[in-house]
């Protein structure tokens, strides 16, 4: 049971370059998200969906843009790599709401993909 | 602006001691408080809590909720090397909405 697994796990990029990082979960979980982290500033979430073909902003989602055209595949694209993107990105997913052990609010956690904008 | 702040950033200890870790939190809406360990890679879940004063235990680690006073401490008792990581706390306003606190980066020394 591989849970969530990201790729590439780490990838250096130049400026004005794009890129796609790859999010599956094989838990059949509705809800699936992509954050950020920085030194000193914690989880920062930037695009959250709610299930297949929906997609909402998070906290900071200029420079990112999402799919997700299946319920377990979660697409997190930079259209313009910029150094402020340098960080390492985490997918998770969770159950919705209404399922039975209420844990919405839990998340699973990939291992992260470490992106350097030059 | 939901916040949610953690105390201290660092702490480190000798195998054997008690820690106590903080998280204080001003969510809209809020939900629960949740406690996640960061090894080197993804964060892992601990705890979830939703009412206060209700302690939640998992071996040596425990936690409760403080819903007047707005925190949560982490509790671990006689910590192991295998302690050390950056627990995180984030509070929870709805299913997607989870705001992550800086983390404390706990060390463990033999």
């Amino acid at each position: 049971n591989a849970g969530v697994t990201q790729t590439p796990k780490f990838r250096v990029l130049k400026t004005g370059q794009s890129m796609t990082l790859l999010c599956a979960q094989d838990m059949n979980h509705e809800y699936m998200y992509w954050y950020r982290q920085d030194p000193g500033m914690g989880l920062r979430l930037i695009h959250y969906s709610v299930g297949e073909g929906t997609t909402a902003k998070g906290e900071v989602p200029d420079g990112y843009n999402v799919s997700r055209l299946k319920k377990q595949n979660f697409l997190l694209g930079l259209e313009s790599a910029a150094p402020s993107q340098t960080s390492v990105y985490f997918c998770a997913s969770s159950y919705s709401m209404g399922h039975i052990d209420s844990g919405a609010n839990v998340l699973t956690f990939g291992a992260g993909s470490r992106l350097t904008v030059l | 602006e939901d916040k949610v702040v953690q105390s201290p950033l660092s702490l480190v200890v000798h195998e054997g001691d008690t820690v106590t870790l903080n998280c204080s939190y001003e969510v809209t809406n809020f939900r629960s408080l949740l406690w996640y360990k960061q090894e080197k890679k993804a964060p892992t879940f601990l705890f979830m809590l939703t009412s206060s004063g209700i302690e939640k235990k998992s071996g040596r680690l425990s936690s409760i909720l403080d819903k007047k006073e707005l925190f949560s401490i982490l509790n671990i008792t006689a910590t192991q090397t295998g302690d050390s990581a950056v627990y995180l706390c984030a509070g929870a306003r709805g299913a997607q909405k989870l705001v992550f606190g800086q983390g404390t980066r706990l060390t463990i020394n033999p």
